[in-house]
């Protein structure tokens, strides 16, 4: 079935540091990949995304992009800031698919001044 | 877009307890989903809607979980009998597929709703 890995947290930094989160995936075809975060006591908000091999999704000064050929969707940002601290949640929907997403257990980032 | 609203936020009961959540979606989104999520984890699929008929259900959704969306409009989630084991956050999300909306539309969250079995 469909799967998503994500490195285990925390992941504690300083600010300004780099950031790199590892996300895996285990599906067949071509998913589209997603990076959701959630702020504490929030709902999920759509970060980034990508629909197919190759894309590059970008916001915020974060960015993944889909590669197909190690099944990754590797988050980074080059200089991270106090307020990015939250849980960071890898997901993926499945070909042919338009609607469940399949989400990785989440990282917990915190970023100290 | 105002968001999609979930009430309550937070729900406190009693084991053997029923209890029900609304989502109100984006306006005009033909999507509804709900996600349960449990401490540590990500949010696992419950069930999902299109317009106001129910396409799928997880295995997740046991028989004492019931979900309606009338009119296609507002969804409820309700729980019969609660046990302990359903302690966890309900998410809502919504989206709006179709002919001229584009493919692959992302999935908007609400806040939840979380619920704590005593």
């Amino acid at each position: 079935g469909n799967s998503v890995t994500q490195m285990e947290g925390p992941v504690t930094l300083s600010e300004e540091a780099f950031l790199t989160i590892n996300c895996t995936y285990t599906a067949t075809g071509y998913p589209s990949l997603f990076w959701y975060v959630q702020y504490p006591g929030e709902g999920l908000q759509l970060l980034l995304k990508a629909t197919k091999a190759d894309d590059k999704g970008s916001n915020k000064g974060f960015e993944a992009t889909y590669r197909k050929e190690t099944t990754s969707f590797h988050l980074e940002k080059g200089s991270v800031q106090v307020s990015d601290s939250a849980v960071y949640f890898c997901a993926l929907r499945k070909p042919g698919s338009n609607y469940k997403l399949t989400f990785g257990k989440g990282t917990l980032l915190t970023v100290n001044p | 877009d105002t968001g999609v609203s979930q009430d309550p936020r937070h729900k406190i009961t009693k084991r053997g307890q029923n209890v029900t959540f609304r989502c109100d979606p984006i306006s005009e989104h033909n999507r509804l989903y709900w996600y349960r999520q449990t401490l540590g984890q990500g949010p696992e699929f419950l069930t999902y809607f299109q317009n106001e008929a129910q396409l799928e259900k997880s295995r997740l959704l046991s028989d004492r979980f019931s979900a309606e969306r009338p009119k296609g409009s507002f969804s409820t989630l309700e729980i019969q009998r609660t046990e302990q084991g359903d302690s966890a956050m309900y998410l809502c999300a919504s989206s709006l597929e179709g002919i001229g909306s584009g493919a692959n539309q992302p999935q908007h969250f609400g806040d939840g709703t979380r619920l704590s079995i005593l």
